[in-house]
């Protein structure tokens, strides 16, 4: 079966430390791959997507990166964090269109 | 950037009664529209994937209409139940988005027992 997995589900980091937040995707191959966040009293942003292994783009420019080292892992990182970075994140994978499969998120609150 | 609008941003409902939300997105660069019920700390569950204009689509006491050509979509709840309370969101897939879903600030429905 299709599953997706992402941790930690719950962070809570200092400003200027270091984040890395994984997702790992089973049960299908060569998906896209999506980063999103939803900051306090906002919606759901694209962050990032990759279409490949190595392949990313970014929607918005921010202290954050990601990586896709492995064809169903996709890693979001940051060197120091910002007091707005702090929101949920959510990895999702689509093989097309019209199907989506998201992970059960990531609260990071940075302090 | 595509905008994506949904209407209102909060509802507060009792039991029993029937509502609907909206979802606006420009008609110009349409793909696919996604509706999704989203609960604190949960993964987002679909309900809803709809691309024709005219489309209804029907799942328990919710159902969708799309109107491609004016860029709006309608989501109704028919009987509302306590545990339809959750934040809806819709997500635009436009035509030169590649797979990339772009969200709406959703509607957060709150029903009372």
């Amino acid at each position: 079966s299709q599953t997706i997995h992402q941790w930690p589900a719950t962070l809570v980091q200092p400003v200027g430390s270091p984040l890395s937040l994984e997702c790992t995707v089973e049960g299908t191959s060569n998906p896209n791959l999506y980063w999103y966040r939803q900051a306090a009293g906002r919606g759901l942003q694209l962050l990032f997507y990759s279409v490949g292994i190595g392949q990313i783009s970014s929607e918005v420019p921010q202290n954050l990166s990601a990586s896709r080292p492995q064809d169903r892992q996709f890693i979001l990182s940051s060197k120091k964090l910002l007091l707005s970075d702090s929101g949920f994140y959510l990895c999702a994978w689509s093989v097309n269109p019209h199907g989506y499969t998201f992970g059960s998120g990531t609260r990071l609150t940075v302090v | 950037i595509l905008n994506v609008e949904q209407s209102p941003q909060s509802l507060h409902v009792q039991e029993g009664d029937s509502t609907n939300f909206t979802c606006s997105f420009p008609s110009s660069n349409f793909y696919a529209l996604h509706w999704y019920r989203w609960e604190t700390a949960k993964s987002p569950e679909a309900l809803f994937v709809m691309t024709l204009n005219g489309d209804e689509k029907k799942k328990g006491r919710i159902s969708a209409t799309l109107n491609t050509k004016e860029g709006y979509s309608y989501l109704y709840i028919k009987g509302s139940q306590p545990e339809d309370s959750a934040t809806y969101l819709c997500a635009l897939i436009g035509e030169t988005s590649g797979s990339r879903l772009t969200f709406g600030e959703g509607t957060q429905l709150t029903v009372n027992p």
